[in-house]
């Protein structure tokens, strides 16, 4: 059984950057295609980007093309996602998610609160 | 981009009822749709793939149907846990898109 263990609320002022990690447990990293949603106050949700399954690589959504960057480290089984140039309307709870549907697995979500 | 677009916003029923759920791509997904359930303060829940699978351990009275642009998302016969918020998601093609959700509301 995947697990996803996000890291913790974070509280950032406009402009800066965050980082938000996403550790999975119970199968191999590399064998997973990984992904990121997001979701404002009161909002749906949003998917951000992932990695494609045929090649590995990373796709963004349009709208977070500059200032979003995912990344994995395999030695660790750790996902992340950067998003940089934050404003007030990135608060957010941000996910992790994985599986073949793409959304079988969800990381417990990470609040990020933008905010001068 | 593909647009998903989830009728009613809100769905008003009483347990014991039947909800029908809808979702209208702006193109076809052919059967390549999803639908989540969140309840307020959790993650989603994947509870229907491919339009008309369930996911492990989803109970029977959910059952999804349709193909290219239409599809729908039946509970048979509302729990008290299934008052919740529900999304469609798509697969077809990049970038993957969800609907904007359809609130199952105790009348």
């Amino acid at each position: 059984q995947v697990q996803l263990v996000q890291s913790g609320a974070e509280v950032k002022k406009p402009g800066a950057s965050v980082k938000v990690s996403c550790k999975v447990s119970g199968y191999t990293l590399t064998k997973l295609s990984m992904h990121w949603v997001r979701q404002a106050p009161g909002i749906g949700l949003e998917w951000m980007g992932g990695f494609d399954p045929e090649d590995g690589e990373e796709i963004y959504a349009q709208k977070f093309q500059d200032r979003v960057t995912m990344t994995k480290d395999t030695s660790t089984d750790t996902v992340y996602m950067e998003l940089s140039s934050l404003r007030s309307e990135d608060t957010a709870v941000y996910y992790c998610a994985t599986g073949a549907q793409p959304f079988d697995y969800w990381g417990q979500g990470t609040l990020v609160t933008v905010s001068s | 981009e593909i647009v998903l677009t989830q009728s009613p916003a809100t769905l008003s029923l009483s347990p014991g009822e039947r909800a029908t759920l809808s979702c209208r791509a702006s193109q076809s997904v052919s059967i390549y749709l999803a639908w989540y359930q969140q309840k307020p303060g959790q993650s989603p829940r994947l509870l229907i793939y491919d339009a008309s699978n369930r996911a492990t351990g989803i109970p029977a009275r959910f059952s999804g149907s349709g193909s290219g642009t239409d599809f729908t998302l039946t509970i048979s016969s509302l729990e008290p846990e299934d008052f919740a918020v529900y999304y469609c998601q798509q697969r077809y093609n990049w970038p993957l898109t969800f609907g904007g959700g359809t609130k199952v509301e105790i009348k």
